[in-house]
């Protein structure tokens, strides 16, 4: 069935470096995408969105990359920080009336010092 | 303002007695998500609630689990004679309901099932 999916389930970066956390989508008609952050023993923080009308999305430290043509989407942290540690969750969401959100299994990003 | 909140944060219970897990979503939110999450796993959708709409329960994995919303705020998820395999944390979320699908979520209630 259709399906949102991570490429790593584990990712160690040097603090300060860049960080890029990868997803894969199978569903074309999904609109919507969103990046979650999950630190332990917490819910998920949003950290930023795109529409399938854009293919780049910029925020604070974090830029989304949205390729509807391969069904990937893409999470860059800049000068990623200890406390950017955590799970991180693609969801896609495409237009039924439900608007329920679809998850990836998530990938877990640690930054040593 | 407050973000979502949910109630208990933890629950232990036996194996076949209910529970009730409440959440409390932002003000003015008219859409609110129950999720649950195993250990390790990504979000499971359950029930959605869209204003005064009947919900929709596509998500929900057995007759034992059911959810109300009153007055179009506060959710109960409420589950029935508890299995083992119904550990997990259970995730409330809400968003504006008009059109603005970010979904915040509230910290979750971790319900272990002994």
């Amino acid at each position: 069935g259709e399906s949102v999916g991570l490429h790593l389930p584990t990712l160690s970066v040097q603090e300060g470096d860049n960080s890029i956390i990868n997803c894969a989508y199978s569903n074309s008609a999904s609109d919507y995408f969103i990046w979650y952050k999950q630190e332990s023993g917490k819910g998920p923080q949003f950290i930023i969105d795109i529409r399938s009308n854009m293919d780049k999305r910029q925020g604070q430290r974090v830029t989304v990359l949205l390729n509807k043509t391969v069904k990937h989407l893409s999470l860059q942290i800049a000068a990623t920080q200890p406390g950017d540690s955590a799970v991180y969750f693609c969801a896609e969401n495409w237009n039924t009336g439900r608007r329920a959100l679809t998850f990836g299994s998530g990938t877990r990003l640690q930054v040593q010092p | 303002g407050a973000g979502v909140s949910q109630s208990p944060s933890n629950k232990v219970t036996e194996k076949g007695k209910d529970v009730e897990l409440r959440c409390d979503p932002i003000s003015g939110h008219t859409a609110l998500y129950w999720y649950r999450q195993s250990l390790g796993q990504g979000l499971e959708f359950l029930i959605y609630f869209q204003g005064n709409s009947a919900p929709d329960k596509s998500g929900l994995p057995s007759d034992r689990f059911s959810a109300e919303r009153t007055g179009g705020s506060v959710s109960t998820l409420t589950i029935q004679r508890t299995q083992q395999e119904d550990s997990a944390v259970y995730l409330c979320a809400s968003s504006l309901g008009t059109g603005e699908e970010t979904q915040y979520f509230g910290p979750g209630t971790r319900l272990l099932v002994l």
